[in-house]
This record gives C-alpha cells, structure tokens and sequence, in this order.
C-alpha cells in the first residue's frame, strides 16, 4: 500500500526565514509520482509541482526548491526568504501510474510571523 | 478558461436527508475524482471517473454514497440517509490523464 508521511505537523517562523517541509513516502511501484500541494484558508487546494519516479533532478522554481531523493523515499520541499502569504497548510501527495488517485499526507501547517 | 466548480459550496443538513454535490470539471479533462477531508486531515480518495466510467472506488464509499458522471462532463455524489460521520469537506478534481489534478473549492457538509 502507498502512503506519505509528514512528520511537521506544524511550523512557525520569522518572515524571511528559509523553511523546509519534509516528505517520506512508502510505495511498491518502480513508476510513480509526487505532489505537492498548497492549501490556504481560503480552503482550495493549490498544485505546486509534480515529479515521476525517473526523474531524480531537484527543482527551482523562484523561492520555492524541491528535493527529491529516491534513496531515502524523501520528497523535501524548501522555501528561501519566506513571506506571510506561504501561510498555508501543505501537502505532499503520492500517485500510482495508473488510476493516479493521490495519496496525501496529513499535512504541514506552516505559519510565517511578521 | 474557468477551473473546476462545485456547487453548492456548503451545505446544512439533518441526520437521515439525503444531499448530493455537482462538480463541473475543466473542459477537456477526461479524467474526474472525488475526495473527502475531514478537519485536520489530508484528502482521501472516494472514487474517480474517465469519461463516463467510474473506474475505481474506495472502500470508504460506502453503500450510501453513489456518484454518476453522465456524458462524462459534470459529476454528482449523493449521499443517502446521511449521518454525522459524514461530515467533512467533499472536494472533486479533474485532470488530463497523466497530468496533476486541479481541485475545486470543495463543498463543505454539515450534518446536524
């Protein structure tokens, strides 16, 4: 059976400050993908970035990075200089290649204090 | 283009009533899911459709809850005879196949 693990149920911290959320998954397939998904108060969940299995290269996108290592079945992403607006809960997420329903983790609320 | 939409947005009903829930996907996404998140929790797959056929359900889906995409457009979940356990924000997504899943604003269930 899939499943993803967010072990930060909850993070704060300063504006500006760099912040990583981290993500571990557990799966039997060789082909599979990862998500990562923003979800703001306003309640709609956000895509971020998708990866497959075959692609091990990590991702910049502006302050947003992703650090994906099959070896350790860890999906880490990082946010540089973080501003109050990042204030969401995230969520890693994990599909199989076929019906590609997502496996969520329980979530990260991550707070950015002025 | 306008994203998913789900209608109604909340929802207030009485323990026993029956209520269903529409999704209009992005047009051209063959692919539609639904999910259910209860409070504190990340979003647990119900059931997904492409095109018209409803492929896969979880056994979360009970024998009261039913979900239909007729013309493999829009979707509807009913839930029957609802109970409190029911509560939980309902959301729906759609995709292209293999693609990332846009989600809707969710419709929010009370049961009383």
């Amino acid at each position: 059976a899939q499943k993803v693990t967010q072990a930060q149920t909850e993070i704060s911290v300063v504006e500006k400050e760099d912040v990583t959320l981290d993500c571990v998954y557990e799966t039997r397939d060789t082909t599979y993908y990862l998500f990562w998904y923003k979800q703001p108060p306003s309640g709609e969940l956000v895509f971020l970035i998708r990866r497959n299995s075959f692609d091990e290269q990590n991702e910049i996108s502006g302050r947003y990075s992703w650090n994906f290592q099959k070896s350790t079945s860890s999906f880490n992403f990082t946010i540089t200089a973080s501003q109050v607006v990042d204030s969401a809960v995230y969520f890693c997420a994990l599909s199989d290649p076929g019906a590609q329903k997502l496996v969520f983790g329980q979530g990260t609320r991550l707070t950015i204090n002025p | 283009d306008t994203g998913v939409s789900q209608d109604p947005r909340h929802k207030i009903t009485k323990r026993g009533q029956n209520v269903t829930f529409r999704c209009d996907p992005i047009s051209e996404h063959n692919r539609l899911y639904w999910y259910r998140q209860t409070l504190g929790q990340g979003p647990e797959f119900l059931t997904y459709f492409q095109n018209e056929a409803q492929l896969e359900k979880s056994r979360l889906l009970s024998d009261r809850f039913s979900a239909e995409r007729p013309k493999g457009s829009f979707s509807t979940l009913e839930i029957q005879r609802t109970e409190q356990g029911d509560s939980a924000m309902y959301l729906c997504a759609s995709s292209p196949p293999v693609y990332e899943q846009y989600f809707g604003p969710g419709t929010r269930l009370t049961v009383t």
